[in-house]
């Protein structure tokens, strides 16, 4: 059965700090990967979708990246943390199962930076 | 373009009321749908999903119809349990893209 795992589980950065979250998958292969922001009490955010290694959609401008260095590893970073960077970090995959697409998420990573 | 339109919550109900939460969506083409769940501190599950018109997702006692007529999908259950207090979103899916609801809060009291 698949799987995705995300680290850390929380974590508490100064403000200029640098970032890197990680999410690997296993039991698929190919996957479209998928990082997502939760401000607290709010609904998703897209940040990056990746349909491949080394192929970056961004959604949404800011001071945050992301890369695709193996099929089933997705790296969120950034250079410089904002105090607006704090919330709820998923991570998520998706393959496509009959006609249509479905989608799984890690556990999270909470994020705060101050 | 493809947006999803979800009630606002909070809800609170007592235990064993009955649960509806709207959710209606506007689409090209012939999405997928789904409602996902999420407990404190976790991340999403899947709760069910629906692929075509008048499919009927369901599980763990929720029900959901892809209703094209009216272009809904909203969620219910006929007896909530406290169990049951989390957030629950609505999903749109025309293909790999997915688009979310804004979250509806549930709170279910003994």
């Amino acid at each position: 059965s698949q799987t995705i795992h995300q680290w850390p589980a929380t974590l508490v950065q100064p403000v200029g700090s640098p970032l890197s979250l990680e999410c690997t998958v296993e039991g698929t292969s190919n996957p479209n990967l998928y990082w997502y922001r939760q401000a607290a009490g709010r609904g998703l955010q897209l940040l990056f979708y990746s349909v491949g290694i080394g192929q970056i959609s961004s959604e949404v401008p800011q001071n945050l990246s992301a890369s695709r260095p193996q099929d089933r590893q997705f790296i969120l970073s950034s250079k410089k943390l904002l105090l607006s960077d704090s919330g709820f970090y998923l991570c998520a995959w998706s393959v496509p199962l009959g006609r249509a697409y479905e989608q799984y998420f890690g556990p999270g990573t909470r994020l705060t930076v101050t | 373009g493809d947006s999803v339109t979800q009630m606002e919550g909070p809800v609170t109900l007592s235990e064993e009321a009955f649960l509806t939460i709207n959710c209606t969506y506007t689409a090209t083409g012939y999405p997928s749908l789904f409602w996902y769940v999420q407990y404190p501190g976790e991340g999403l599950q899947l709760l069910l999903k629906a692929t075509k018109a008048d499919d009927k997702g369901s599980n763990k006692g929720f029900e959901a119809t892809y209703r094209k007529e009216t272009t809904s999908f909203h969620l219910e259950k006929g007896s909530v349990q406290v169990s049951d207090s989390a957030v629950y979103f609505c999903v749109l899916s025309p293909g790999n893209q997915f688009y979310f609801g804004t979250g509806t809060s549930l709170t279910v009291i003994p």
